[in-house]
């Protein structure tokens, strides 16, 4: 397997417009979650998905972020619109918890600037 | 307050040894986990420690978990400049959500 593969790896974006991040996870595993990585915050988790199902978006800022899974091998994360404060790395992993020790898998992220 | 908690930052000279800790607040943690993160990379996993363990050692790295205090530890023997990178902590609590949750990272910064 490839393992998790975002798209794209940098996007460069005005304020105001639609920006949609992209994530494949590893084929078989159940759990997906999106992160936002910023030198302020640190690692935050967004939401995270079981078996395509959205389980805790408690972690979405603002009603401008939202992620889909429509199957088992897509999500994407879209802000609308975007701030120059959604400039931030945000990651996709995801993990099989049939496995023992659940490790969490992560794509190499998509690095956002919003001006 | 936050699950995990890390210092934010630690500085040592190659060569020397680095020891980078974490506390978490949940005792039903079963398993503990250091990721590494090198720059421009998502984050990797660089070994885990079952909770009814005390400590576990794989070449460089030794791992300590002290269940009482709620205390992990990762300790780097003879660092590198390689070893330049954000250690994460994390836990996940089998039977529950398996969600792991993560601190917010130790930047190591080896220099000369």
């Amino acid at each position: 397997d490839a393992g998790v593969i975002q798209s794209p790896r940098h996007e460069v974006t005005e304020m105001g417009q639609e920006v949609t991040l992209r994530c494949k996870p590893i084929s078989g595993h159940d759990y997906l979650f999106w992160y936002r990585q910023t030198m302020m915050r640190g690692l935050e988790l967004l939401i995270y998905f079981n078996n395509n199902v959205p389980i805790d978006d408690s972690g979405m800022p603002e009603d401008r972020f939202s992620a889909k899974m429509p199957n088992a091998s897509f999500s994407t994360l879209k802000i609308q619109p975007s701030e120059p404060r959604d400039s931030a790395v945000y990651f996709c992993a995801s993990t099989d918890t049939g496995t023992p020790n659940t490790e969490a898998f992560f794509g190499q992220g998509t690095r956002l600037t919003v001006v | 307050g936050e699950d995990v908690e890390q210092s934010l930052f630690l500085s040592v000279r190659e060569g020397d040894s680095s020891v980078i800790n974490c506390t978490y607040t949940d005792s039903s943690s079963t398993y503990l986990y250091w990721y590494k993160q090198e720059p421009g990379a998502g984050l990797q996993l660089l070994t885990y420690i079952f909770s009814n363990m005390d400590m576990k050692q794989d070449q460089r790295l030794t791992v300590l978990l002290n269940k009482k205090d709620k205390h992990l530890s990762l300790r780097i023997a003879d660092t590198q400049t390689g070893d330049s990178a954000i250690y994460f902590c994390a836990e996940s609590i089998t039977g529950g959500s398996y969600i792991p949750t993560f601190g917010r990272g130790t930047s190591l910064i080896v220099h000369p």
